[in-house]
């Protein structure tokens, strides 16, 4: 059964500085990563995505790093705003015969004016 | 790009009573659609598995008499919490995997439900 683990739970910085969130799971057979972010009590809004065969995916000022072989992918935000603050969660697609989109335990940034 | 519509964004009902979520994907047919389930500071959990013309797949340890699916269009997917109590308030979200495509899904906005 995969398992998606996000380290940490929390995690405040202020204003500017550039930060990584991180992403561990426990079986690699998997099709792509994707980040999201939440904001309080709203849905997800796709960050990045990357596919099994690809190292990294970079969007403004994110980018996503994977190394499926040790089942860790990091979030890169450079220099942080505090509209950057909500809740990012990373999800794995992987295949035990059916599709199943597992996620994270979430990471709940606050950026500090 | 693909947008999925969920609604009602947020519901308050009486113990007892039913209560419908739609999900509806506006530009893309979805043979496949998803319901998830968040609890307070908690991850996404999958419920159940929605598939047009045929029977959800519910996840171990979801009931399929409690939350029932409706697929009846390739755009359109129900979720009925029936006789709601309060331990079924949470945020209910769904996703639409677009027809023909794999890995792939789009996330509604979510509908919180309060049950007093």
């Amino acid at each position: 059964k995969q398992e998606v683990t996000q380290i940490p739970a929390a995690l405040s910085v202020p204003e500017g500085e550039n930060l990584v969130l991180n992403c561990s799971f426990t079986d690699s057979a998997i099709y792509n990563l994707q980040w999201f972010r939440q904001d309080p009590g709203k849905g997800l809004t796709s960050l990045l995505l990357i596919q099994s065969s690809q190292r990294e995916q970079t969007s403004g000022r994110l980018n996503a790093s994977l190394d499926k072989s040790s089942g860790r992918s990091t979030l890169y935000i450079a220099a942080s705003q505090p509209g950057d603050s909500a809740t990012y969660l990373c999800a794995v697609f992987t295949n035990f015969g059916n599709e199943k989109l597992t996620f994270g335990t979430g990471t709940r940034l606050t950026i500090i004016p | 790009g693909a947008v999925v519509s969920q609604h009602p964004s947020r519901v308050i009902c009486k113990s007892g009573t039913s209560v419908k979520i739609e999900c509806r994907s506006l530009d893309f047919q979805a043979t496949t659609m998803f319901w998830y389930r968040q609890f307070p500071k908690q991850s996404l959990m999958l419920m159940a598995t929605s598939n047009e013309g045929s029977k959800a797949t519910y996840e171990q340890g979801v009931e399929k008499d409690k939350f029932l699916i409706n697929h009846a269009s390739l755009t359109l997917s129900t979720l009925t919490v029936t006789s709601a109590h309060p331990e079924d308030s949470s945020f209910y979200i769904c996703s639409a995997r677009p027809s023909g495509s794999k890995n792939i899904q789009y996330f509604g906005a979510g509908t919180r439900l309060s049950v007093l």
